[in-house]
């Protein structure tokens, strides 16, 4: 199996533009996860979904945040709009049995 | 909520022995751990669940005291590739973990 992919692994933008993150998670698969890393903050979890549903959104930060996942295979991550602050790492992780497989991450860079 | 791990830091020669906590404050039902090394993501170690089951790699071990609610992993033997941070992830309810800040440990030759 590729693991779980991530895409853009680097993404730049201005503040105030809107940065989708993509994911798609092992196959067979059935809870997803996003996480957000940062020196000061450590590795958060934003949100997961089990069987696409989500089930706990109380880590996402903002009303800037949303998350989707309208199949088995594929979510997004998406931050409008978008603020320095926002700079991070941030990972999505897949499991089926409760260990998590985390993707490459994304870095995301807001000037 | 976060669990609390120690050390934050711990620097070993190859063959030397390390022990990483983690404690928390609030009932759990599960303790995980990764081990992330320096621009790559977290990869997962070992998962101790109430009860006393443990899925994980071979050549680690660890331990979850659930009256103390505190986990314990235990390095032996230790090569260089071990080197990276090592996170603790509680779980107190199904499928949300929490992270610790994490135990850098670095295995010198």
């Amino acid at each position: 199996d590729a693991g779980v992919i991530q895409s853009p692994r680097h993404e730049v933008t201005e503040m105030g533009q809107e940065v989708t993150l993509r994911c798609k998670p092992i196959s067979g698969h059935n809870s997803l996860f996003w996480y957000r890393q940062t020196m000061m903050r450590g590795l958060e979890l934003l949100i997961y979904f089990n069987n696409n549903v989500p089930i706990d959104d109380s880590g996402m930060p903002e009303d800037r945040f949303s998350a989707k996942m309208p199949n088995a295979s594929f979510s997004t991550l998406k931050i409008q709009p978008s603020e320095p602050r926002d700079s991070a790492v941030y990972f999505c992780a897949s499991s089926f049995a409760g260990e998590q497989y985390f993707g490459p991450g994304t870095r995301l860079t807001v000037t | 909520q976060q669990p609390v791990q120690s050390p934050q830091a711990v620097i070993l020669r190859e063959g030397e022995d390390a022990v990483i906590n983690c404690s928390s404050s609030k009932a759990l039902y599960s303790v995980h751990w990764y081990r992330q090394k320096h621009g790559e993501a977290p990869v997962f170690l070992m998962i101790l669940l109430k009860g006393g089951e443990q899925k994980g790699h071979e050549k680690i071990s660890a331990s979850f005291n659930e009256k103390k609610q505190q986990s314990s992993l235990y390095l032996t033997a230790s090569q260089l590739s071990y080197s990276g941070t090592y996170f603790c992830g509680t779980e107190y309810r199904a499928g949300k973990l929490i992270f610790g800040q994490g135990t850098t440990l670095q295995v010198k030759p």
